[in-house]
């Protein structure tokens, strides 16, 4: 068990309909990223967040958004839902964004459904 | 869009068995993770191999990299029930950033 933790474990959203996850980093850990996996795939990276400042991000477009607060949780909002944001969203954390930190620790993550 | 491969995609094996499931990838890394998932859960970190590094050991894990064929392997020994799970790879390029590129993954069968 990691320290990280996600709410929802599950959400049921409509297509177009507007979701916010929340994620709670592992003590210490100031770095959060957040990764999508669709059914039967790998994760894939979304973006990250270093100091409540995003630096990093993968292909996902603008409709997903997030931010790190001061104790370094985090948010992710996506917006104008379409049905294939149909998946398991997770939350990683680490240390830090230096050199040596790359292992992730992540929460057993926000099943959504697109209906 | 995932940069490894993944083999086999499943692997059933008998308890006490070795298990070994292969990733390969495309661009340079400047390091490869494996990581374990349960039932489509949270993912637990097993070990981080470095680029400069060809050979790690943790318990029952042996992880092999091979960075001029861009391939690594993970070697579970006398595997377990418990074993079950499916199994991911993942690749960094950059010292320290989260951004990891992951395989499609093995699911691993551990038959009693």
């Amino acid at each position: 068990e990691t320290g990280v933790t996600q709410s929802p474990t599950h959400l049921i959203k409509t297509r177009g309909q507007q979701v916010t996850l929340r994620c709670s980093s592992q003590s210490g850990h100031n770095t959060v990223s957040w990764y999508q996996q669709a059914l039967g795939q790998g994760p894939q990276f979304i973006f990250q967040y270093y100091r409540e400042e995003e630096n990093g991000r993968g292909n996902f477009p603008p409709r997903f958004s997030g931010l790190q607060f001061p104790n370094y949780s985090s948010e992710l909002n996506v917006n104008a839902l379409e049905l294939d944001d149909s998946a398991l969203y997770l939350c990683a954390s680490s240390p830090s964004a230096e050199p040596g930190n790359e292992k992730l620790f992540f929460g057993s993550g926000t099943q959504l459904s697109v209906l | 869009s995932q940069q490894g491969e993944e083999d086999p995609q499943a692997l059933s094996i008998q308890e006490g068995e070795n298990a070994t499931m292969n990733c390969s990838y495309k661009t340079s890394i400047n390091n490869l993770q494996w990581y374990r998932q349960n039932s489509g859960r949270g993912l637990v970190h097993l070990i981080l191999i470095r680029s400069n590094e060809r050979e790690k050991h943790s318990g029952r894990l042996r992880v092999t990299l091979d960075t001029s064929k861009k391939s690594s392997s993970l070697l579970i020994t006398a595997s377990r029930a418990a074993d079950t799970a499916s199994y991911f790879c993942a690749t960094g390029d950059v010292p320290g950033a989260q951004k990891l590129v992951f395989g499609q993954g093995t699911r691993l069968t551990i038959n009693p």
